[in-house]
């Protein structure tokens, strides 16, 4: 069975920690994502990577950085949480760029 | 900007009833994806569809993508509570443009 995996469901952080979601993917993807999801606002694309060591900007990188130095993983970094970082993260990879794409459970993220 | 609406925000049914959701843009899309996410999950692929006027059936759902290619429906027939969950709408700009570009959703509820 395919699979995403996301290191964390939840995480609980307290304002300018240091916080590393980690995510695995098992299909030889070529294409990993992070989302945030928000009540109102939708899925919006932080990063995404088309090839190891590879990433570009999505919609609201602003206070995101990313990791991809091994095809099968992707980590997505918070340097210094913030309150407005409280959020769903989900992580996606897919075959193609504009193909199908599998997402992880997700990681429900808490910064106080 | 491709923006995608959906509609209706929200959605509650009982068990049995029929019901359509709606995917408008001004934009054309490439193609258009259709996915559910249950409660605590990741989202997972329902269908896609490529071609202006297409019509896909999964079971008692109905999805059809506008001539234009710039809309499309989901259609419930005979709603069951497992039908329970968030439906999203994506979809592929045209051109080299491969971005996916979601909508934010309509939150389905049948009671049974």
């Amino acid at each position: 069975d395919v699979k995403v995996t996301q290191s964390s469901r939840y995480l609980v952080k307290r304002t300018g920690e240091k916080v590393f979601l980690e995510c695995v993917q098992d299909m030889d993807h070529e294409n990993m994502f992070w989302y945030r999801q928000d009540p109102g606002l939708g899925l919006r694309l932080i990063y995404f990577s088309y090839d190891v060591k590879m990433k570009e900007k999505g919609d609201i990188p602003e206070g995101y950085s990313v990791s991809r130095e091994k095809k099968e993983r992707f980590s997505l970094i918070l340097e210094s949480a913030s309150t407005n970082q409280t959020s769903m993260y989900l992580c996606a990879s897919s075959f193609r760029l504009s193909g199908e794409l599998f997402f992880g459970e997700g990681s429900r993220l808490t910064v106080l | 900007t491709q923006l995608l609406e959906q509609s209706p925000q929200f959605l509650s049914i009982q068990e049995g009833e029929n019901l359509t959701v709606y995917c408008n843009s001004s934009s054309v899309f490439s193609s258009l994806q259709w996915y559910r996410q249950e409660p605590g999950e990741g989202p997972v692929l329902l269908v896609t569809v490529v071609t202006g006027g297409e019509v896909k059936k999964l079971k008692r759902l109905t999805f059809q993508f506008g001539d234009a290619r710039k809309d499309s429906s989901l259609h419930i027939t005979a709603a069951q509570p497992g039908d329970t969950g968030l439906y999203l709408c994506a979809g592929v700009g045209g051109g080299s443009n491969y971005k996916l570009t979601f909508g934010k959703g309509t939150l389905l509820t049948v009671n049974p």
